[in-house]
């Protein structure tokens, strides 16, 4: 069982170019999660999925865009990236989705810089 | 707004016993979680606690108090890989899992 799997698991992209970064789980989990990491700011979540086909905004979603066409996957799409994208980039996942209890499994993440 | 503050930083010694304290002020409460995260890794689960008291695992425990909006993760018998960040967590009154910045545990020999 793989649990949460990113890729890539690091690039450098040039500003102005388009990126998708991918997020595949197996646990059959409702609910997925794009989260940026930078160093002293914790986890900020960037959007969030409650269910296959719904979607919504998080913290930071701006020049973000996101998907769920399906349960197990949840690419994350910069359409033009900016040098301030530059972050490590987590994908979660967590059973209900809402309410209560919902513990977060975390993919290994993907490092991406924006020159 | 939300906030949620930790130490940056700690230090502490091998076979020694650490409380590092998470203290927040969200919109509504509905559960607090810990994670632990080495260096280039993703946050793994620790523990969560949503009523007051003491939920102890193993070497690790977790108190909670929600009058004082405090909660503190105590290590104890401390291991050299046991360094790492460790992140407090709040699920607010939308469900939504608010994250502290992380405090970096160093363990020295």
């Amino acid at each position: 069982i793989a649990g949460i799997t990113q890729a890539p698991t690091s690039q450098i992209l040039a500003a102005g170019r388009r990126m998708t970064l991918r997020c595949t789980q197996d646990m059959r989990h409702n609910a997925m999660y794009w989260y940026r990491q930078d160093l002293g700011l914790g986890l900020r979540l960037i959007h969030y999925s409650n269910t296959a086909g719904t979607t919504g905004k998080g913290e930071v979603p701006d020049g973000y865009s996101v998907s769920r066409a399906n349960t197990d996957d949840f690419p994350l799409t910069l359409a033009s990236a900016v040098p301030s994208q530059t972050s490590v980039y987590f994908c979660a996942s967590s059973e209900k989705g809402a309410g209560g209890k919902d513990t977060q499994y975390f993919g290994p993440g993907t490092r991406l810089t924006v020159l | 707004g939300q906030n949620i503050d930790q130490p940056t930083e700690m230090t502490a010694t091998e076979g020694a016993i650490v409380q590092i304290n998470c203290t927040y002020q969200t919109s509504g409460f509905n559960g607090l979680f810990w994670y632990q995260q080495h260096a280039g890794e993703a946050p793994t689960f620790l523990s969560y606690n949503v009523l007051d008291g003491l939920e102890e695992k193993g070497r690790f425990s977790s108190f909670l108090s929600r009058s004082k909006g405090y909660s503190y993760l105590l290590l104890k018998e401390l291991q050299m890989k046991d360094s790492a960040s460790y992140l407090c967590a709040v699920i607010d009154s939308n469900y939504q899992l608010i994250w502290g910045a992380g405090t970096k545990l160093i363990i020295k020999p």
